[in-house]
């Protein structure tokens, strides 16, 4: 079946520090890949998305591009604030017979400090 | 836009008792919503997809009498937890899509649900 891979947490930067959280992913088919964050206590929200192979998603400073070769939607930003602490979910979506369901990874919580 | 409101964002209850719990799209018309469980620091579960006017379609090994799921209306779906015991304490999450296709999905703000 479809499954998402997210490198294990917790990653703890400095404040202006560059990001990287990596996302592979195992799919049939063309699906579309998604990053939420999810805020402490809070449910997700949708950061970015991307449809097709080689779109980049980009929002907030945040920028994913879809590797269909490496089947991969690695999540970056350039320089990190103390406000982007959260817990990072990769997700990808397909259109099947039952639906529109995403598949989430196990997500990754990122900690930012002064 | 596409903004989804979830209620009681927090809720206590004695074992054995049912809590409901809503899920409502306040500025977009939900042609399909969806549950969520997730445990600390785990992702999320799927539990159910509901589809307006329909019944809801469980996921695998969650037990359709124990969550009921009602989407009454295109803009509300609530999810019951019926004799809840403290196994069943968790945070649920909804989400709401409109349309068809592939559509990003809009999530609530999570309930904690804690049984004693």
């Amino acid at each position: 079946g479809d499954s998402v891979t997210q490198m294990e947490g917790p990653v703890t930067l400095s404040e202006e520090a560059f990001l990287t959280i990596n996302c592979t992913y195992t799919a049939t088919g063309y699906p579309s890949l998604f990053w939420y964050v999810q805020y402490p206590g809070e449910g997700l929200q949708l950061l970015l998305k991307a449809t097709k192979a080689d779109d980049k998603g980009s929002n907030k400073g945040f920028e994913a591009t879809y590797r269909k070769e490496t089947t991969s939607f690695h999540l970056e930003k350039g320089s990190v604030q103390v406000s982007d602490s959260a817990v990072y979910f990769c997700a990808l979506s397909k259109v099947t017979g039952g639906g529109n369901k995403l598949t989430f990874g196990t997500g990754t919580q990122l900690k930012v400090e002064l | 836009g596409a903004v989804v409101s979830q209620h009681p964002s927090w809720v206590i209850c004695k074992s054995g008792t049912s809590v409901k719990i809503e899920c409502r799209s306040l500025d977009f018309q939900a042609t399909t919503m969806f549950w969520y469980r997730q445990f600390p620091k785990q992702s999320l579960m799927l539990m159910a997809t509901s589809n307006e006017g329909s019944k809801a379609t469980y996921e695998q090994g969650v037990e359709k009498d124990k969550f009921l799921i009602n989407h009454a209306s295109l803009t509300l779906s609530t999810l019951t937890v019926t004799s809840a015991h403290p196994e069943d304490s968790s945070f649920y999450i909804c989400s709401a899509r409109k349309g068809t296709g592939v559509q990003p999905q809009h999530f609530g703000d999570g309930t904690r649900l804690s049984i004693l």
